[in-house]
């Protein structure tokens, strides 16, 4: 069973750049997307993108311009940076392995294995 | 844009029948999977591919869908069904969409 496991700093200065890390064991890094997603206190879910161990890349239009993603198939992890932080992206950060259906005319992408997120604060 | 509209809530009382709909206008050419959050863990992917379970799902979960609507079910509902529950899709350019979330209330 592959495990994941974010790490990083819990606070973060507004205007600042929130860096987080997560830490495949239990399975390879090079087959599948990983992806970041993250939940504001009492909020849905949003998906921030995904990364190929290609080192191919998608973004959430909303958060591409502030959203870099990088993968160390070496060390079975991937980051994910996000610059000029406010308090609205105060939230938990989880990482999640992707998986991908093709289906007749479109991909479909899901999550099967989550970490169980990492809590991070922007201050003022 | 690729919207997934779900009800806030469901109420059921223990050994009925809740139902979770999930509806946009991108559904009728994508699949939907469901995941259910438990207070303080991570998600969990309890339907995929619109209607089939993930190894370890129980057979009370199912999904089915209709057009622009797809529908997670929980048959005999127990009091550990109670979570929050999201749809998900891909829209036309790759991005990942989930649905604004419904809390099952289990009375």
């Amino acid at each position: 069973q592959v495990q994941l496991q974010e790490s990083g700093p819990g606070l973060v200065k507004a205007s600042e750049t929130l860096s987080l890390t997560c830490t495949v064991s239990g399975g390879s890094i090079s087959s599948h997307s990983w992806s970041w997603i993250r939940q504001a206190a009492g909020k849905g879910l949003e998906w921030i993108g995904r990364i190929y161990p290609s080192g191919s890349t998608n973004y959430n239009p909303s958060l591409k311009s502030r959203v870099t993603m990088s993968i160390d198939t070496s060390k079975n992890e991937f980051s994910l940076r996000l610059r000029s932080v406010t308090a609205a992206d105060t939230a938990v950060y989880h990482c999640a392995r992707g998986l991908a259906i093709f289906g007749v005319v479109n991909v479909s992408h899901y999550f099967d294995n989550w970490g169980q997120g990492t809590l991070v604060t922007v201050s003022s | 844009s690729h919207e997934l509209t779900q009800p806030p809530s469901v109420s059921v009382s223990p050994g009925q029948t809740a139902r979770i709909t999930c509806s946009g206008e991108a559904l009728s050419n994508q699949y939907v999977f469901w995941y259910q959050q438990k207070a303080g863990q991570a998600p969990l992917l309890v339907i995929y591919r619109d209607s089939e379970r993930p190894s370890g799902i129980p057979e009370r979960f199912s999904g089915s869908t209709s057009g622009t609507t797809v529908t997670l079910t929980i048959s005999g509902v127990l009091a550990e069904d109670e979570a929050d529950y999201y749809c998900q899709s891909t829209d036309s350019s790759g991005s990942s969409v989930f649905g604004t979330g419904s809390k099952v209330t289990v009375l």
